[in-house]
């Protein structure tokens, strides 16, 4: 079956650094989505990426989806506080249902 | 965006009661809703797809009998948790995607139902 890798599952970093999830799917992916997970919160949508190759930005976050639309990373610029979460990149392919990745823990030190 | 509202938001109960959680699509009717299951630190995993006005579809290793999904309109989906035992006790979530199947259908969730039982 479809499996989507995510690494790393935990990144501590200082207020200020940057930050990178990344995921890879063992198959070729019609989109991939990013979603954000707040402690004791629920999963929210942040993007979703279809074309190959596609980048996007959202203030400090670019997100990047691979030519061969099999992997794709999530980039914080400058990490603040606010940041705090676990990201889920969730694969989809065809019809078929959305496969959500383990998820990177982010924790950010003031 | 699409609200999506999961009742209750948690529960306790003893072992061997039933629970029932509801899961509403409040600005858009749903078609699709589907039922995850969260351990403490761990990634969402997909129980069951509930499709209205059929049978929901399990994934391999979800027992159909003990975890009810009831589909019955285009707004509402409800799990039933039946003969609930402590193994059970997760963080339950359920989503909906709005629309004809669709390849490219971004996930509404609900905020989560934490259910603990004694």
């Amino acid at each position: 079956g479809q499996q989507v890798m995510q690494i790393p599952q935990y990144q501590h970093v200082q207020e200020g650094e940057d930050f990178t999830t990344y995921c890879n799917s063992s198959t070729t992916l019609s989109n991939i989505q990013w979603y954000k997970q707040r402690p004791g919160g629920h999963p929210v949508f942040l993007i979703q990426l279809v074309k190959s190759g596609e980048v996007k930005k959202q203030k400090r976050l670019t997100f990047q989806f691979g030519e061969a639309k099999k992997n794709s990373s999530l980039h914080i610029t400058a990490t603040q506080t606010t940041d705090v979460g676990t990201y889920f990149c969730a694969g989809q392919r065809g019809y078929q249902k959305v496969t959500f990745g383990i998820g990177t823990k982010l924790q950010v030190i003031p | 965006g699409a609200v999506v509202s999961q009742h209750p938001s948690w529960v306790i109960c003893k072992s061997g009661t039933s629970v029932k959680i509801e899961c509403r699509s409040l600005d858009f009717q749903a078609t699709t809703m589907f039922w995850y299951r969260q351990f403490p630190k761990q990634s969402l995993m997909l129980m069951a797809t509930s499709n209205e006005g059929s049978k929901a579809t399990y994934e391999q290793g979800v027992e159909k009998d003990k975890f009810l999904i009831n589909h019955a309109s285009l707004t509402l989906s409800t799990l039933t948790v039946t003969s609930a035992h402590p193994e059970d006790s997760s963080f339950y979530i359920c989503s909906a995607r709005g629309g004809q199947l669709s390849t490219n259908e971004k996930l509404f969730f609900g905020s989560g139902t934490q259910l603990s039982v004694l």
